[in-house]
């Protein structure tokens, strides 16, 4: 089956930017999804890019994808306190509306 | 503006027991789907319907069963519960050819002793 591969842990200082990195193996993904996790918490949908397309851009939230690598990347810019959570990577297949999830990245946002 | 509604939010079945997780959605979707999530694991996906009537397996499927009699509602069954079901649960939906967006509920968070 497809699959999804995220880093299990971020750090970073609060005003920095934040980084987070996906690989996926699907090569026929539609859309490609970033969420946000707060503990107890249900899936927030953050943003999401088109196969087509190598950036968007959507306040402090930047997503870059390589489509050739099949790398997708989230930054945040201007990372506050309130960004901890676990934010996962999910691809869409061109079958249908079934997602596959990365195994989130633990983002944790010092003072 | 309910979207898509889960209950319950909390249960603890003994192994063994029976139960019943309900999905609704008010948002006439075609698509409904069922997810775990398990640490470290992401979500994975149970089992999935393309329209009332019409339901088939994910990556995950054994020990649940699930029916779709209606466009609005998806209820995934736990035959008898066993200490590998304790997981997270989430229900899905999104129109056939949504794009972008795809609805989750809030969760379901089910501890099987």
């Amino acid at each position: 089956g497809e699959d999804v591969e995220q880093s299990l842990f971020l750090s970073v200082r609060e005003g920095d930017s934040s980084v987070i990195n996906c690989t996926y193996t699907d090569s026929s993904s539609t859309y490609l999804y970033w969420y946000k996790q707060e503990p107890g918490a249900g899936l927030q949908l953050l943003t999401y890019i088109f196969s087509n397309m190598d950036m968007k851009q959507d306040q402090r939230l930047t997503v870059l994808l390589n489509k050739k690598d099949k790398h997708l990347s989230l930054r945040i810019a201007d990372t506050q306190t309130g960004d901890s959570a676990i934010y996962f990577c999910a691809e869409r297949g061109a079958a249908g509306n079934k997602l596959t999830f990365g195994g989130g990245t633990r983002v944790l946002v010092k003072p | 503006n309910a979207g898509v509604t889960q209950t319950p939010k909390f249960q603890v079945l003994k192994t063994g027991q029976s139960m019943t997780l309900q999905c609704a959605q008010d948002m006439n979707h075609e698509y409904m789907s069922w997810y775990r999530q398990d640490p470290g694991m992401g979500l994975r996906l149970i089992h999935y319907s393309v329209g009332a009537g019409i339901t088939d397996q994910g990556e995950v499927p054994n020990g649940y069963n699930v029916s779709r009699s209606t466009t609005e509602d998806f209820p995934l069954r736990l035959l008898s519960a066993a200490p590998s079901q304790t997981s997270v649960y989430f229900c899905a939906s999104s129109e056939r050819y949504s794009g972008n967006t795809i609805y989750f509920g809030e969760g379901s968070w089910l501890t099987v002793v």
